[in-house]
């Protein structure tokens, strides 16, 4: 079946450090690749997306590529702020089983003044 | 705000009890989907309804059911909760087609005492 494995948290930064989490997937065919993200108290909002290899996403100063070789689909912003620090999810949808998303275990990240 | 309207925000129940829960999906979007995000468990995707038929299924329980009416908006329904079943639960919606991301509700957050 489908899965995603996500880097383990919790993530503490400083702000304006560089941010990278891992996430890499299993999956059949040809998933989308998405990133939301959970702010406390909220639901989840979409990040960024990434429907076919070699796709780049991004937003708000974050990024990721979908590597078909290397089945992943890491998250990376260059210079991280207080208000990034939320529970980033990584997760992907398989056209093939009617697009509902599975997800990783998501990441917290905290960053610091 | 992500146009996805979930009803009620809290709810406090007994073991035993049956709730229900109601979301409304962004204006357009077919398809809806619940999901259930504990501690142990994660985002779990539960259930998948497209224009008033049901789609897909994943890890739901046969104490659950949902349904989809004709005006898009659907219903989740627990019942004989356990204090297992605490957790919170999302709904998304999306227009169903290959690549487009799903945008979520806040969550009902269930508490069963």
């Amino acid at each position: 079946g489908n899965s995603v494995t996500q880097m383990e948290g919790p993530v503490t930064l400083s702000e304006e450090a560089f941010l990278t989490i891992n996430c890499t997937y299993t999956a059949t065919g040809y998933p989308s690749l998405f990133w939301y993200v959970q702010y406390p108290g909220e639901g989840l909002q979409l990040l960024l997306k990434a429907t076919k290899a070699d796709d780049k996403g991004s937003n708000k100063g974050f990024e990721a590529t979908y590597r078909k070789e290397t089945t992943s689909f890491h998250l990376e912003k260059g210079s991280v702020q207080v208000s990034d620090s939320a529970v980033y999810f990584c997760a992907l949808s398989d056209n093939a089983l009617e697009r509902q998303l599975t997800f990783g275990s998501g990441t917290q990240l905290t960053v610091l003044p | 705000d992500s146009g996805v309207t979930q009803t009620p925000k809290h709810l406090i129940t007994a073991t035993g009890q049956r709730v229900t829960l109601r979301c409304s999906p962004r204006s357009g979007d077919l398809s809806v989907y619940w999901y259930q995000q504990s501690l142990d468990q994660g985002l779990q995707f539960l259930i998948q309804y497209y224009n008033g038929e049901e789609r897909a299924k994943g890890n739901i329980l046969e104490r659950f059911s949902a349904q989809q009416f004709p005006d898009l908006h659907s219903e989740l329904n627990l019942s004989s909760l356990e204090l297992g079943d605490s957790a919170l639960y999302f709904c998304a919606s999306s227009r169903g087609r290959q690549g487009t991301e799903a945008f979520f509700g806040q969550g009902t957050r269930l508490t069963v005492v």
